[in-house]
């Protein structure tokens, strides 16, 4: 049973403009989400968290909503830069630090 | 300050062997986790340690151990490997409760 899906595959985006990447999750017990980025050959990247206390998070760039009704946060890339072409995965977990239950990744090209 | 690190990077066994990967966390972090990530797919939880104590398990079987040292580092043992078991491994430490940042990995492949 997958807890926690990431839809699309891969999303293709033209430099400056905005990137969105999705996620769904079904296990009403995570209360913790980040954002990994992870290029080819290298350990997934930190990028942004949120908490179930709050629905928006901002960091430079990177904004992640949560929809604790939809069981839905999303990612915002703003503006999209061709350095952000990787898989950006999403995972949660159901206590900060506890174990993390990652989707199955997004691939996001941008495009110069 | 360096990140978590890894050892090996590349690793090739074949079926039946042993291996051990070694992970040590980022300076102050007391906590160390493991996952496996097969191509395609994201990582998926093998172990947590903290203070050198088991905090959780993943959905593996006990060809699966580790364990973590007084220095917080830690190695994950692999017995009797199959050619399922090919993936990169990830040692993630944190500090706290605070997030969790990810070493490099160790590509293992099982021929």
């Amino acid at each position: 049973d997958q807890q926690v899906k990431q839809n699309s595959p891969s999303l293709s985006v033209q430099e400056g403009r905005i990137s969105i990447l999705n996620c769904d999750y079904t296990n009403s017990m995570f209360d913790y989400f980040l954002w990994y980025k992870k290029y080819p050959a290298e350990g997934p990247t930190f990028l942004i968290s949120i908490s179930s206390i709050k629905d928006k998070n901002e960091d430079g760039r990177f904004t992640v909503f949560l929809n604790k009704s939809a069981k839905h946060l999303s990612l915002h890339i703003v503006p999209s830069q061709p350095g952000d072409s990787a898989v950006y995965f999403c995972a949660a977990s159901a206590r900060q630090g506890g174990k993390l239950i990652f989707g199955q990744g997004t691939e996001l090209s941008v495009k110069p | 300050d360096a990140g978590v690190t890894q050892s090996p990077t590349h690793l090739i066994k074949t079926r039946g062997q042993h291996v051990t990967l070694r992970c040590s966390p980022i300076s102050g972090h007391k906590s160390v986790s493991w996952y496996q990530q097969v191509l395609g797919q994201g990582p998926q939880f093998i172990f947590q340690y903290y203070e050198k104590e088991e905090r959780g398990r993943g959905n593996f079987p006990d060809r699966f151990s580790a364990r973590q040292f007084p220095n917080y580092s830690s190695e994950l043992n692999v017995n009797a490997l199959l050619l399922g078991d090919s993936a990169l491994y990830l040692c993630a430490s944190r500090a706290g409760v605070d997030t969790q940042y990810f070493g490099p990995g160790t590509r293992l492949t099982v021929l």
